[in-house]
C-alpha cells in the first residue's frame, strides 16, 4: 500500500523568506518517484520537480529544492526567495513503479505569502 | 491537441441524472488517471489505465462511477444517478508508462461538475 501524508494545511511566510512544505510517504515498491505539483486558485495543476528514490542527489529547479531524505521517507519541497506569485496549493505525490501502480497524492499545504 | 483535453469544462446536471465526462490523453500517452476534486481538497484518486491492462479502479467511491477507456487512448467516466455529494471538479491526467523526471503526469483543466 501506498501513503502519502502532508501535516501542514496551511503556511503563513513573509515574502523573500524560505519555506520549507512537509512531505512523508510510505510504500513497499523499491522502485519510485516523488513529485510536487502547485495548484493556484485557477485551479490548474502545475508540475513543480521530481525526485527518484535512487537519484542521489537533491533535485533542483530554479528556486524549488526537494530535500530527500529515504532513509526517514520524506520529501520536503523547499521554496528559496519566496514570491507573492508562490501563494497557492502544493501537493505532494508518488508513483511505485511496480507493475501498475498510480500516483496517488497528499492532502495539500495551503501556502500564502504575507507583503 | 498538445495537451489533456477535458470536456465539459462546466457541467451543471439536475440530481438523479447520469453524466459522462471525456478525456483525451496527450498522443502516445499509456497512462490515464482520473482524479476528482472536491473544493478546497486534494486530489481523491478514482481509476488508473495503463496500456492494455485491466484498469486500477480501487479508487471509484460507488457502483455507479464507472470509466472506460477506448482503443488506449479516449477515456470517459460515467456517473450515474448523480448526487449533490458528486459535485466537484474531475481532473483526468497521462503519462507515459514511468511517469520519470522527463515524463510526468500532464493534467488536464478539469470538468466542473455541479449537481442541483
Amino acid at each position: 500500500a501506498q501513503k502519502i501524508t502532508q501535516t501542514q494545511p496551511g503556511m503563513f511566510v513573509q515574502e523573500k523568506e524560505a519555506v520549507t512544505l512537509d512531505c512523508t510517504y510510505d510504500t513497499s515498491d523499491q522502485s519510485y518517484g516523488l513529485f510536487w505539483y502547485k495548484q493556484p486558485s485557477s485551479g490548474e495543476m502545475i508540475f513543480l520537480i521530481y525526485q527518484g528514490s535512487y537519484d542521489e542527489q537533491n533535485a533542483t529547479e530554479g528556486r524549488y529544492s526537494l530535500n530527500f531524505q529515504k532513509a526517514r521517507k520524506s520529501a520536503n519541497l523547499v521554496i528559496s526567495a519566496s514570491q507573492l506569485g508562490d501563494s497557492a496549493m502544493y501537493f505532494c505525490a508518488m508513483r511505485g513503479y511496480s507493475s501498475a501502480s498510480k500516483i496517488i497524492f497528499g492532502s495539500g499545504t495551503r501556502l500564502s505569502i504575507r507583503p | 491537441g498538445a495537451g489533456v483535453s477535458q470536456s465539459p469544462s462546466n457541467k451543471v446536471t439536475e440530481k438523479g441524472k447520469d453524466v459522462e465526462l471525456r478525456c483525451d490523453p496527450i498522443s502516445g500517452h499509456t497512462a490515464l488517471y482520473w482524479y476528482r476534486q472536491s473544493l478546497g481538497q486534494g486530489l481523491e484518486f478514482l481509476i488508473y489505465f495503463q496500456g492494455n491492462s485491466a484498469p486500477d479502479k480501487s479508487g471509484l467511491p460507488s457502483d455507479r462511477f464507472s470509466a472506460e477507456r477506448t482503443g488506449g487512448s479516449v477515456s470517459t467516466l460515467t456517473i450515474q444517478r448523480t448526487q449533490q455529494e458528486d459535485s466537484a471538479v474531475y481532473l483526468c491526467a497521462s503519462s507515459t508508462r514511468t511517469a520519470n523526471s522527463g515524463n510526468t503526469i500532464y493534467f488536464g483543466e478539469g470538468s466542473w461538475l455541479t449537481v442541483v
